[in-house]
């Protein structure tokens, strides 16, 4: 298995800007999670998604923010309008019974 | 209070030393615990689960204690590759996946 799949891994964009991140998670698994990591607040939980309907996202911080799982395999977390304090690395991940998540390589994004 | 508090470090030990980090996390209804650790400019990993009875992975021993609501993470003979941020991860929410994150514990092993 391939594992969990993201891209970009790298995007540098202007502030405004319309960002789209995607993800594919592992074959079968029926949880998929979305995380943001910066140095001042950790990995913070944005939102989780079970048998593609979203469960959970009070940790999307604001309307700018969306997110959307059309099928089992595909993933997207769109930023609009971008702004500097979006910059932040963006992982995915899933998992199928616990214990655990596995987690993909995840997306670094800058905002200029 | 945080949720999940960790020493952020970093651990300098020498290889062949032993190491422990703690943790400690508020909500005392967690019911599931782990320890994942992370590399410089990548994912997370799972490294192991840490169940009520302290389990063990070769030179790895993760403990709970309920009572004190912290979790411990033992490393024997540290090797070089052990430099890695590890990270303690609990089960807050209501639905089983929702994991809480600590900032993770920086460890630095030497030659």
């Amino acid at each position: 298995d391939a594992g969990v799949i993201q891209s970009p891994r790298h995007e540098v964009t202007e502030m405004g800007q319309e960002v789209t991140l995607r993800c594919k998670p592992i074959s079968g698994h029926d949880y998929l999670f979305w995380y943001r990591q910066t140095m001042m607040r950790g990995l913070e939980l944005l939102i989780y998604f079970n048998n593609n309907v979203p469960i959970d996202d009070s940790g999307m911080p604001e309307d700018r923010f969306s997110a959307k799982m059309p099928n089992a395999s595909f993933s997207t977390l769109k930023i609009q309008p971008s702004e500097p304090r979006d910059s932040a690395v963006y992982f995915c991940a899933s998992e199928s019974q616990p214990p655990g998540q596995f987690f993909g390589p995840g997306t670094r994004l800058t905002v200029l | 209070r945080k949720e999940v508090e960790q020493d952020p470090g970093p651990f300098n030990v020498p290889e062949g030393a032993t190491v422990a980090f703690n943790c400690t996390y508020s909500n005392s209804a967690s019911q599931s615990f782990f320890w994942y650790r992370q590399d410089c400019r990548k994912e997370p990993k799972l490294l192991m689960s840490v169940y009520s009875s302290g389990n063990e992975d070769g030179r790895f021993t993760a403990q709970l204690n309920r009572a004190s609501q912290y979790i411990s993470l033992l490393i024997r003979d540290s090797k070089l590759s052990d430099s890695a941020t590890y990270l303690c991860v609990v089960n807050i929410g209501s639905g089983y996946s929702t994991l809480t994150f600590g900032k993770g514990t920086m460890l630095l092993v030497s030659p």
